[in-house]
């Protein structure tokens, strides 16, 4: 297993502009999230998914978007980048869809730097 | 907004020394607790899910304690290692699907 994939390691944006970070994960895992990491502030939930076509909002939600069409795939879409949006992204995924009950498997991350 | 505050921010102690740490949680409306270690420059990776009051769950050195009535839960290292350098996360879960992380608790073992 690959476990859980995240695409692409490294990007710089400019503002204003969009683009999709890519998550997948090979474990038939039901439950998937999507984090941001920010320097003292741990991680905060952007979005999460209890399964295909469930999705539903985390903490800090605003500037992104997501969908849940298939078991093993989560994209995190920003539609408009802002510098406030600079931070290191990761995806997590666990068996059950109630997140609350398996541990999570996180990806590797994306760090991604809004110009 | 619902608090997780973890404590000490960081932690710095020789090999072999045994530590321990503190994650604070509301003790209302307590589902389950997740301790995660986490290497520079690597993904989180699970140490335990507790979720029963009272809780203690085991993984070789290290250890954690789970107080749900007054809402803390104790990581604790015997014999410190310098492989054990990571930082520490606790995971809040309380009543939903949403899991509410703490800043961690960042240890450096010195050999």
């Amino acid at each position: 297993n690959a476990g859980v994939t995240q695409t692409p390691k490294f990007q710089v944006l400019k503002t204003g502009q969009s683009m999709t970070l890519q998550c997948a994960q090979d474990m038939n895992h039901e439950y998937m999230s999507w984090y941001r990491q920010d320097p003292g502030m741990g991680l905060r939930l952007i979005h999460y998914s209890v399964g295909a076509g469930i999705t539903d909002q985390g903490e800090v939600p605003n500037g992104y978007n997501v969908s849940r069409s298939t078991t093993e795939d989560f994209p995190l879409r920003l539609l408009s980048a802002a510098p406030s949006q600079t931070s290191v992204y990761f995806c997590a995924s666990s068996y059950s869809n109630r997140g609350s009950t398996d541990t999570q498997y996180f990806g590797p991350g994306t760090r991604l730097t809004v110009l | 907004i619902l608090n997780v505050e973890q404590s000490p921010q960081s932690l710095h102690v020789q090999e072999g020394d045994s530590t321990n740490f503190t994650c604070s949680f509301p003790s209302s409306n307590f589902y389950a607790l997740h301790w995660y270690r986490w290497e520079t420059a690597k993904s989180p990776e699970a140490l335990f899910v507790m979720t029963l009051n009272g809780d203690e769950k085991k993984k070789g050195r290290i250890s954690a304690t789970l107080n749900t009535k007054e809402g803390y839960s104790y990581l604790y290292i015997k014999g410190s290692q310098p492989e054990d350098s990571a930082t520490y996360l606790c995971a809040f879960i309380p009543n939903t699907d949403k899991l509410i992380f703490g800043t961690g608790t960042r240890l450096q073992v010195f050999p």
